[in-house]
């Protein structure tokens, strides 16, 4: 089962791009990435996933790397309600969902 | 996206009473419900795995006893905490899994109930 790592936090401006990235090393081919956040006291909401292209919806980019190593998730302008925790995670062979510590990130103004 | 609900949103019990949580998908159906607890300042740990019409599977270290998991139905999976004890005090949250190809089905969660055992 992939493992993923992500910086533990960062800090963005408001208005800004911020990327979020995500090593998963050993991912293997038919393992889709998935992100998720949490606000505080709420629970996980999905963000986005992907395969092998880069996928894009109304909350995000992701971009995935030629090698699907690794990924990175783009909120193209960050707003103060995008501060939460990200979890990048790679389910495992039974489709479940281990959820590391994920990347705190604050939207300062 | 779809809707994931869970009740109650908060519940405060006696040591040794028995609390139960539902979660309702409540615009599909889920052949897939997982349950979730997280501790403050801690991520999400799965508790188990339930499918609808069969035994939940539990992750190691999961006493099967003590959180009882019913499937019943395609939109209703329940929890039960049996004989609650102050260290059961948690942040316990649900997702559901609309299909049952496990690489791409997304999951939704709900929004979490807090369980205060005093």
């Amino acid at each position: 089962d992939a493992k993923t790592t992500q910086p533990p936090s960062m800090d963005c401006a408001e208005g800004r791009a911020a990327n979020l990235p995500c090593n998963h090393s050993t991912i293997s081919g038919n393992e889709y990435v998935y992100w998720y956040r949490q606000i505080h006291s709420q629970g996980p909401q999905y963000i986005i996933h992907g395969l092998k292209n880069n996928e894009t919806n109304e909350m995000a980019s992701l971009i995935i790397t030629e090698d699907r190593k690794s990924s990175t998730l783009i909120l193209p302008h960050a707003t103060l309600r995008d501060t939460a925790v990200y979890y990048c995670i790679v389910p495992d062979s039974w489709g479940k969902l281990q959820f590391g510590a994920g990347t705190q990130v604050v939207v300062t103004p | 996206g779809a809707v994931v609900s869970q009740h109650p949103s908060r519940v405060i019990c006696k040591s040794g009473t028995s609390v139960k949580i539902e979660c309702r998908s409540l615009d599909f159906q889920a052949t897939t419900m997982f349950w979730y607890r997280q501790f403050p300042k801690q991520s999400l740990m799965l508790m188990a795995t339930s499918n609808e019409g069969s035994k939940a599977t539990y992750e190691q270290g999961v006493e099967k006893d003590k959180f009882l998991i019913n499937h019943a139905s395609l939109t209703l999976s329940t929890l039960t905490v049996t004989s609650a004890h102050p260290e059961d005090s948690s942040f316990y949250i649900c997702s559901a899994r609309i299909g049952p190809t496990v690489y791409q089905e997304t999951q939704y969660f709900g929004p979490g109930t807090r369980l205060l055992v005093l």
